[in-house]
């Protein structure tokens, strides 16, 4: 079965921090990940995505993110948080085959002036 | 603006009473997706759609949900006999295509349905 883990509900920063929100996958064969991020009454927006190569990806609004097939992580991450960073951030996989994209459940990061 | 719509943006229905949404993906691309969405959720996939191909389907989708895409270009999911249950978003992606299937998805702005 395919699907990614998002540890934290909730993660909490202070302002010009830096900022790591969380996620897992379990995937057969070589997966493709991805984050989004949803701001209050907005769609699902795309940030950025690994599908091979550099395991560190640069992505939309300064974030970035690191693959680690090791520990089968894909931790977003920002160097500097802005109050304006606070949103639901979820995590999400596509096996090698099928169609079907696999979401995690969300993590609200709130950014502390 | 991801240049995806979707209508109507709210539903309030009665249990039991059929629901239509709709979906106009970005023209170009030929890939369409219907995801769900309940509060603390992330989105669950529902069906998906190449052109007017309905390729795939969750087991989520039970047989009173049903999708369409005519000449494979904007989709309607039609819930029928409609139970409390089914109140949640319902999300319409885009998928901008990439070789290999490492497709970006862009989604709409979603429909909420409230079952009364």
């Amino acid at each position: 079965a395919q699907s990614v883990a998002q540890p934290e509900d909730q993660v909490n920063v202070a302002e010009g921090n830096p900022l790591t929100v969380k996620c897992t996958y379990s995937v057969s064969g070589n997966p493709y990940l991805f984050w989004y991020v949803q701001y209050p009454n907005r769609g699902l927006q795309f940030l950025l995505k690994y599908i091979t190569g550099d395991n560190l990806v640069k992505g939309s609004y300064g974030f970035e993110a690191e693959f680690n097939k090791s520990q089968t992580s894909f931790h977003l991450k920002k160097p500097s948080a802005l109050v304006s960073d606070s949103a639901l951030y979820f995590c999400a996989v596509r096996g090698f085959t099928g169609n079907q994209f696999y979401f995690g459940t969300g993590t609200s990061l709130t950014v502390i002036p | 603006d991801t240049g995806v719509s979707q209508d109507p943006r709210h539903k309030i229905t009665k249990r039991g009473q059929n629901v239509t949404f709709r979906c106009d993906p970005i023209s170009e691309h030929n890939r369409l997706y219907w995801y769900r969405q309940t509060l603390g959720q992330g989105p669950e996939f529902l069906t998906y759609f190449q052109n007017e191909a309905q390729l795939e389907k969750s087991r989520l989708l039970s047989d009173r949900f049903s999708a369409e895409r005519p000449k494979g270009s904007f989709s309607t999911l039609e819930i029928q006999r409609t139970e409390q249950g089914d109140s949640a978003m319902y999300l319409c992606a885009s998928p901008r295509p990439h070789r290999g299937g490492a497709d970006e998805q862009f989604f709409g702005p979603g429909t909420r349905l409230t079952v009364l």
